[in-house]
């Protein structure tokens, strides 16, 4: 059974702190993405990963940053977390095939800064 | 030029009924429409996809309708159940990796 992993279901975190989710898959996927995902806003793509050391920003980087150091582990980072940054986060992957394929997600994280 | 537009935002339909959720799209490099469905205190999971070489796919009592000229695309549930009762978003992608989701459809089958 193909699996991606998020290392929290529920995080609470003070504001100003830097805070890490972690997300981990095992499918052998070469992208992998970071989703915010909002009440009326849909999914919002946040960053994603094409390859190992290599990513993009997405259309709502600010305030983010993401980190892949080996290609079944994708960290989403806050570096200064705010009040408005409290969503649930979903972390994605996908095979690196020329046509677009199915997209797996993770169980996600909520994420709660007070 | 990125977005893909869903509606409506939410749905409630009588258990037997048919549910129908649209989206549109404008990029013409789109060549993947997934829509997935989405439990509550669950991460989206894929329903059914399409490519724009078919205008219609079926998978039980889930179809893709796909209108390349008018950019648009729907799910329809047919005979809906309430174990139907979730949020589903539609999604376009091409050219690159990325996905674009619509803002989703919460459906409610009444039992």
């Amino acid at each position: 059974d193909v699996k991606v992993t998020q290392s929290s279901r529920y995080l609470v975190k003070r504001t100003g702190e830097k805070v890490f989710l972690e997300c981990v898959q095992d499918m052998d996927h070469e992208n992998m993405f970071w989703y915010r995902q909002d009440p009326g806003l849909g999914l919002r793509l946040i960053y994603f990963s094409y390859d190992v050391k290599m990513k993009e920003k997405g259309d709502i980087p600010e305030g983010y940053s993401v980190s892949r150091e080996k290609k079944e582990r994708f960290s989403l980072i806050l570096e200064s977390a705010s009040t408005n940054q409290t969503s649930m986060y979903l972390c994605a992957s996908s095979s690196g095939s020329p046509w677009a394929t199915e997209a797996f997600f993770g169980q996600g994280t909520r994420l709660t800064v007070v | 030029q990125q977005q893909v537009k869903q509606s409506p935002q939410s749905l409630i339909v009588q258990k037997g009924g048919i549910s129908i959720i649209n989206c549109a799209y404008e990029n013409t490099a789109f060549d993947y429409f997934p829509w997935y469905q989405q439990f509550p205190g669950k991460g989206p999971a894929l329903l059914i996809a399409i490519r724009p070489d078919v205008s219609e796919k079926k998978e039980g009592r889930f179809t893709i309708s796909f209108n390349k000229s008018a950019k648009q695309f729907s799910l329809h549930i047919m005979d809906s159940q309430p174990g139907d009762s979730a949020t589903y978003f539609c999604a376009a992608s091409g050219g690159t990796y990325k996905y674009i989701f619509g803002t989703g459809t919460r459906l409610k089958v009444l039992a």
